[in-house]
């Protein structure tokens, strides 16, 4: 079976800039969740899909936003960046109730 | 929202030795995870473990959810098991929260 696959690897961007993140689901799984680990801590969660619709959502502002697609892949958008966006974003893709499997993340930094 | 605390923040070992990683949380929670985070930052998956225990090779876990904590043991440490380990937990809203990890240093 496919594991998650995230894309980018790394990215570089200009504050006020617009980025889209991509996250393919392992195979079998139709909930898709995303972090923000900032050095030296842990993950953040900031929402999960399931199905297409967001069913959570962590403490993170509207210009965080996602889409979940029929094939269970999704995307993370954050629009005006900002220079403490700069992190790592993890996606991580289960069953409705299971353990997660996570990528390897994609490395953002905002200059 | 629910509040994930991990102990020791920081952990030195000689190789061969045991150790325990604690993960305390504040409320009834649906499902619980334990991952390493390699160097290259990905989560890799340890134990699924809402309740009971579980065992993999020198790697065991106990969650006693009605007290709302979790136990990590790892036994004969070996320098490649030095890294982050994290707990992590789930609700039924579709959230979940991360403890701030245990660094684990095992020395040669």
């Amino acid at each position: 079976e496919t594991g998650v696959t995230q894309s980018p690897t790394h990215l570089i961007k200009t504050r006020g800039q617009q980025v889209t993140l991509r996250c393919s689901s392992q195979s079998g799984h139709n909930t898709v969740s995303w972090y923000q680990q900032a050095l030296g801590q842990g993950p953040q969660f900031i929402f999960q899909y399931y199905r297409e619709e967001e069913n959570g959502r962590g403490n993170f502002p509207p210009r965080f936003s996602g889409l979940q697609f029929p094939n269970y892949s999704s995307e993370l958008n954050v629009n005006a960046l900002e220079l403490d966006d700069s992190a790592l974003y993890l996606c991580a893709s289960s069953e409705r109730q299971g353990s997660y499997t996570f990528g390897s993340g994609t490395r953002l930094t905002v200059v | 929202g629910i509040q994930v605390e991990q102990s020791p923040p920081d952990l030195i070992l000689q190789e061969g030795a045991n150790s325990t990683l604690r993960c305390n949380f504040s409320d009834s929670v649906n499902n619980l995870q334990w991952f390493h985070q390699n160097p290259w930052g990905q989560l890799i998956n340890l134990f699924y473990i809402p309740s009971g225990t579980k065992q993999n090779g020198r790697l065991s876990a106990t969650t006693v959810a009605t007290e709302r904590y979790s136990l990590l043991y790892i036994s004969s440490s070996q320098t490649t098991d030095s890294g982050v380990y994290f707990c992590a937990v789930y609700t039924n809203a579709g959230k979940s929260t991360f403890g701030d990890g245990t660094t684990l240093t095992v020395k040669p």
